[in-house]
């Protein structure tokens, strides 16, 4: 089982690039790296997800190495509404192993 | 398409009463999940299913139960609710699972305070 440990908290400030590292030490061969984005008072929503080297859509892009123990998730140019939490995740392709998500990383985005 | 939707919202439950939380997905998803997650916490795993009829335990399932009787609903049940379940609840479902991983879809939650 996969454990994750990415930053408590991060500051930042509009216009700016804000990359957040996830270790994983323990991933597996079959595992998946997500990352997922959570505003008060509602629910995780995934923003993107990738198994290895580089995956970028619309809103971020994610960065594995070779060796999969750690993932940057980079929001490129944020601003004020990108405040929130982020959370990293190892995904495995077998159900029931979604079992912990971690604390999660606060991003502040200032003005 | 209203995605995973959860009834009530919020609730207020003296201890040792009993209650169920809905959750219901309209994207013919076969995988349902529930989650509890604390202040300053992130999500933990309750219990899941991976079709209709069938449950399992999750990471912190004592306490709590489940059924999945109809693909698209998925219930989480106290039977003598106590002040330590006090959180927010969210459900969340995936289409299935196997090589490709697949991305969970969550409720926007269900408040649930026991006095």
């Amino acid at each position: 089982l996969a454990k994750t440990t990415q930053p408590i908290s991060m500051d930042s400030y509009e216009g700016q690039e804000v990359n957040i590292t996830c270790s994983h030490n323990n991933i597996a061969t079959n595992d998946y790296i997500t990352w997922y984005q959570q505003f008060p008072s509602q629910g995780p929503r995934f923003i993107i997800q990738g198994y290895k080297t580089k995956v970028t859509n619309e809103v971020a892009s994610l960065f594995i190495p070779a060796d999969r123990k750690s993932s940057t998730l980079s929001l490129p140019r944020v601003s004020l509404s990108d405040t929130a939490v982020y959370y990293c995740l190892v995904e495995s392709g077998a159900a029931g192993n979604k079992l912990t998500f971690g604390g999660g990383t606060r991003v502040l985005v200032k003005p | 398409n209203a995605g995973v939707t959860q009834t009530p919202k919020f609730r207020v439950l003296k201890t040792g009463q009993s209650m169920t939380l809905l959750c219901a997905q309209d994207m013919n998803h076969e995988y349902m999940y529930w989650y509890r997650q604390d202040p300053g916490m992130g999500l933990r795993l309750i219990h899941y299913s991976v079709g209709e009829g069938t449950t399992a335990k999750g990471e912190v399932p004592d306490g709590y139960n489940v059924s999945r009787l109809k693909k698209q609903n998925f219930l989480l049940g106290l039977e003598s609710a106590a002040p330590s379940q006090t959180s927010v609840y969210f459900c969340a479902s995936t289409p299935n699972v196997g090589q490709g991983g697949q991305p969970q879809h969550f409720g926007d939650g269900t408040r649930l305070s026991i006095l």
